[in-house]
């Protein structure tokens, strides 16, 4: 049974318009949350990340939003650009987890110009 | 400057040969683990380590080993017993604690030919 789901494989958008990322889970010991971002053949780098006593973090232009009573999360780009077509991976953790991350299954980005 | 190696970027096998994969960090990190991607597929866990001469079993375990002699370095070997070995597979790291997330290396293609 997966506990993290980003029930969107893919995602198009133009170029300039908002990016949204879903991600759901059903774990709610989950207390801090993470988005990375991944190019083909390269490893996962760090995006942003949000505390689970926070229901908002933005660093430029990313958002992340926490909704906890609803075991769910998203990542705003605003306004895309090209280079952020990437595959973007929510990944979740818990205190008792120590620093062990449980991923979810990705959404692939495509921004057009 | 600190980070997360793996060698070789691409790495081809022939059926029925066991190989190893390379991965150090100089970051200092307690905790490596071992992930594989397939095309269109989110990050599956293979192995984990949380301390030198200690390491768990994590999703997909069968027909892989690993060690953990070193701080630093986390080698994995694809035995001739998986089935389907041809994969992205990422090494990664991360310090004690649930809130820094992990750090990865750039992969290595494995392809069984």
């Amino acid at each position: 049974d997966q506990q993290v789901k980003q029930n969107s494989p893919s995602l198009s958008v133009q170029e300039g318009r908002i990016s949204i990322l879903n991600c759901d889970y059903t774990n709610s010991m989950f207390d801090y949350f993470l988005w990375y971002k991944k190019y083909p053949a390269e490893g996962p780098t760090f995006l942003i990340s949000i505390s689970s006593i926070k229901d908002k973090n933005e660093d430029g232009r990313f958002t992340v939003f926490l909704n906890k009573s609803a075991k769910h999360l998203s990542l705003h780009i605003v306004p895309s650009q090209p280079g952020d077509s990437a595959v973007y991976f929510c990944a979740l953790t818990s205190t008792s987890a120590g620093n062990m991350l449980t991923f979810g299954g990705g959404t692939r980005l495509m921004v057009k110009p | 400057d600190g980070g997360i190696t793996q060698s070789p970027k691409y790495l081809f096998r022939k059926e029925g040969q066991n190989v190893t994969l390379s991965c150090e960090q100089n970051l200092n990190h307690d905790a490596m683990y071992w992930y594989r991607q397939d095309p269109g597929q989110g990050l599956r866990l293979i192995y984990y380590s949380q301390i030198v001469n200690d390491f768990q079993k994590g999703d997909i375990a069968e027909g892989y080993s690993v060690s953990r002699e070193k701080k630093e370095s986390f080698p994995l070997t694809v035995t001739s017993a998986q089935k389907n070995p041809t994969a992205f597979y990422l090494c990664a790291s991360s310090p004690q604690g649930a809130t820094y997330g992990y750090t990865f290396g750039s992969g290595t293609r494995l392809t069984v030919v």
